[in-house]
């Protein structure tokens, strides 16, 4: 089955630590996402990827690194700079960039900083 | 900029219920309009998508229709189960800068009782 898969799905990491999400695709995907979800709100963009070896920053990309080595992986690192890394990460896929185009999500890594 | 206003939450409403979740958006250009479902601990789903004006997209019995003059694509069901308890959320794509960055709602939770 094609899908998005995302590990771990829970992380615990120490102040001060850098950690890497990951999140691989099996669609034949061009376009990959990162997004933050906090409680009671929506998804915010930290980066994206139309390309292999091309990604760009999203609204919220500080403390925050990627790399887009294949086609089919996008891995996200939280690094020390972030100053409050506790969240929920998504990591989506789409076709392309076209605005028509849904997002197809994975399951999320649900990141504590103890 | 693009923005996308749910209504709060959480509904509660009781099995076989008529749903209505309100979304309306502001955007500059022409946008598609999407709205996902989230389950506890998941990713987020695609449950219907429009991509003009006056489209209807409908799934699983959901429905919502792209009305323009309104600036608005409200979620509605006419007979919920308790399988619907979810978090809804709405969002839009608009080609900028030559792609078509995803805009979300900040979620409604809907609590559907036996």
């Amino acid at each position: 089955d094609g899908g998005i898969t995302q590990s771990p799905k829970y992380l615990f990491r120490k102040e001060g630590q850098n950690v890497t999400l990951s999140c691989e695709q099996n669609l034949n995907h061009d376009a990959m996402y990162w997004y933050r979800q906090d409680p009671g709100q929506g998804l915010r963009l930290i980066y994206y990827s139309q390309i292999v070896n091309d990604f760009q920053k999203g609204d919220i990309a500080e403390g925050y690194s990627v790399s887009r080595e294949k086609k089919e992986s996008f891995p996200l690192t939280v690094t020390s700079a972030q100053k409050n890394p506790t969240a929920f990460y998504l990591c989506a896929s789409s076709t392309d960039t076209n605005s028509y185009n849904e997002q197809f999500f994975g399951p999320g890594t649900r990141l504590t900083v103890l | 900029g693009d923005s996308v206003t749910q209504m709060e939450g959480p509904v509660t409403l009781s099995e076989e219920a008529f749903l209505t979740i309100n979304c309306t958006y502001t955007a500059t250009g022409y946008p598609s309009l999407f709205w996902y479902v989230q389950y506890p601990g998941e990713g987020l789903q695609l449950l219907l998508k429009a991509t003009k004006a006056d489209d209807k997209g409908s799934n699983k019995g959901f429905e919502a229709t792209y009305r323009k003059e309104t600036t608005s694509f409200h979620l509605e069901k006419g007979s919920v189960q308790v399988s619907d308890s979810a978090v809804y959320f709405c969002a839009l794509s608009e080609t900028t800068d030559s792609w078509g960055k995803f805009q979300f709602g900040a979620g409604t939770q809907v609590v559907v009782t036996p």
